[in-house]
């Protein structure tokens, strides 16, 4: 599966938007993106995952660029409960394991 | 959606004793379980895909008789560290699918293992 690649942190004030980005420039045509949260001492939670067309749904946005070598995930509103580690991973459609990188931590502030 | 049951949440054992984490998943049948291990401030790692019915695959690295992994349902998979040491204290991590689907899986809430 492809690496990726993500800031360590991220600030975000409350209320505004958080756009968290994502470099996967090895992707392949069959690699999904996925989008997942962990807050502390608990384990991942989905939020969302693409293909090449971008994605929309309750807890968030998803971009992919069209040459889909990088992404964009955008939590429209962020609240101090999003505080938390986003991690972003590309997986074949067909492969079990979900094998996760270091992610970026993201601060929301009041 | 899909609910998985990690158990307990947290333990607290004595060097060279050994200790079982359970994962259920509680709404769907999961062919196919994952355990994971976390250090303090350092992301998942994957420790070995279990497959109902089947041996467990290990990572490399993850020492197969350390930590034995059973998945005799399509609803529970164990872990077991067995002689436990304090340096296997961490967050064991399990989650479930329902086999290879363009859907991620779900995860289960953590176990904390602290080995002193």
């Amino acid at each position: 599966d492809a690496k990726t690649t993500q800031p360590p942190s991220m600030d975000c004030a409350e209320g505004r938007a958080a756009n968290l980005p994502c470099n996967h420039s090895t992707i392949s045509g069959n690699e999904y993106v996925y989008w997942y949260r962990q807050i502390h001492s608990q384990g991942p939670q989905y939020i969302i995952h693409g293909l090449k067309n971008n994605e929309t749904n309750e807890m968030a946005s998803l971009i992919i660029t069209e040459d889909r070598k990088s992404s964009t995930l955008i939590l429209p509103h962020a609240t101090l409960r999003d505080t938390a580690v986003y991690y972003c991973i590309v997986r074949r459609y067909n492969n079990n394991d979900m094998r996760f990188g270091a992610g970026t931590r993201l601060t929301v502030k009041p | 959606g899909a609910v998985v049951s990690q158990h307990p949440s947290w333990v607290i054992c004595k060097s060279g004793t050994s200790v079982k984490i359970e994962c259920r998943s509680l709404d769907f049948q999961a062919t196919t379980m994952f355990w994971y291990r976390q250090f303090p401030k350092q992301s998942l790692m994957l420790m070995a895909t279990s497959n109902e019915g089947s041996k467990a695959t290990y990572e490399q690295g993850v020492e197969k008789d350390k930590f034995l992994i059973n998945h005799a349902s399509l609803t529970l998979s164990t872990l077991t560290v067995t002689s436990a040491h304090p340096e296997d204290s961490s967050f064991y991590i399990c989650s479930a699918g329902q086999g290879a689907t363009n859907y991620g899986y779900t995860f289960g809430s953590g176990t904390r293992l602290t080995v002193v």
